[in-house]
């Protein structure tokens, strides 16, 4: 059973809405990340964070925004969807061993 | 810059035989993490073995096993006794234990095995 969790499971949203990916875990775990999967499946790196108050952007440029107020807490923001934000989105967070990943987001801009 | 490279874009199998996926990557570290990951259709990703760096005995995990050859850089995953149950996309990932340790993911294999 997942100790970190994802809301939505899916979402299909209209262009120009903001729109708040949630991300939590029980873990206590300090690093948490936000990852973009691509059509193909491909995995990019856009946003992680060391704790609280800490966040940096990864390696894939996005137009999102995360905040770290609370260790388990991790969401991710739009302003303002687009069509190419159409993708898959994971979050996880990670011990010095390796991760754990959330069921993730499947959104939709149409 | 970390990479990681999975050269076989999809792969099918007969159930209960022994298949064998690919991965090389490149690091300038000497001290990290790989890992394989299974991720089923439409579900979450799901960790099947990892394997750290300074060991040299190849980690297992029941019918998973992995090939780490450390000075050529590769990391197979061998999976016996194929089951239906396996069928899912496998991604090979690095993890660094420096910095922000993020993972860095290969293009991944899609594994199907067939009844």
């Amino acid at each position: 059973e997942a100790d970190i969790y994802q809301t939505p499971r899916y979402l299909v949203i209209g262009t120009g809405k903001k729109i708040t990916l949630e991300c939590s875990q029980t873990m206590g775990h300090d690093k948490m990340y936000w990852y973009q999967q691509d059509p193909g499946m491909e995995l990019h790196l856009i946003h992680y964070s060391y704790g609280v108050n800490s966040t940096e952007k990864g390696d894939l440029s996005s137009e999102s925004t995360v905040s770290r107020i609370r260790t388990e807490h991790f969401p991710l923001t739009l302003e303002s969807a687009r069509p190419s934000h159409t993708s898959q989105y994971l979050c996880a967070s990670s011990e010095f061993y390796g991760y754990t990943f959330g069921s993730g987001t499947r959104l939709t801009v149409v | 810059a970390q990479t990681v490279t999975q050269s076989q874009p999809e792969m099918s199998v007969q159930e209960a035989e022994t298949v064998t996926l690919s991965c090389t990557y490149d690091t300038s570290e000497n001290n990290y993490y790989l890992f394989w990951y299974k991720q089923p259709p439409s579900r979450q990703m799901i960790l099947v073995i990892r394997q750290e760096a300074y060991k040299q005995q190849n980690a297992t995990e029941n019918r998973f096993s992995v090939n780490f050859q450390k000075a050529a850089k590769s990391f197979s995953l061998k999976i016996s006794d194929s089951q239906l149950g396996d069928t899912a996309m496998y991604f090979c990932a690095l993890k660094s234990n420096f910095g922000n340790e993020k993972l860095t993911f290969g293009t991944g294999t899609r594994l199907t095995i067939i009844p």
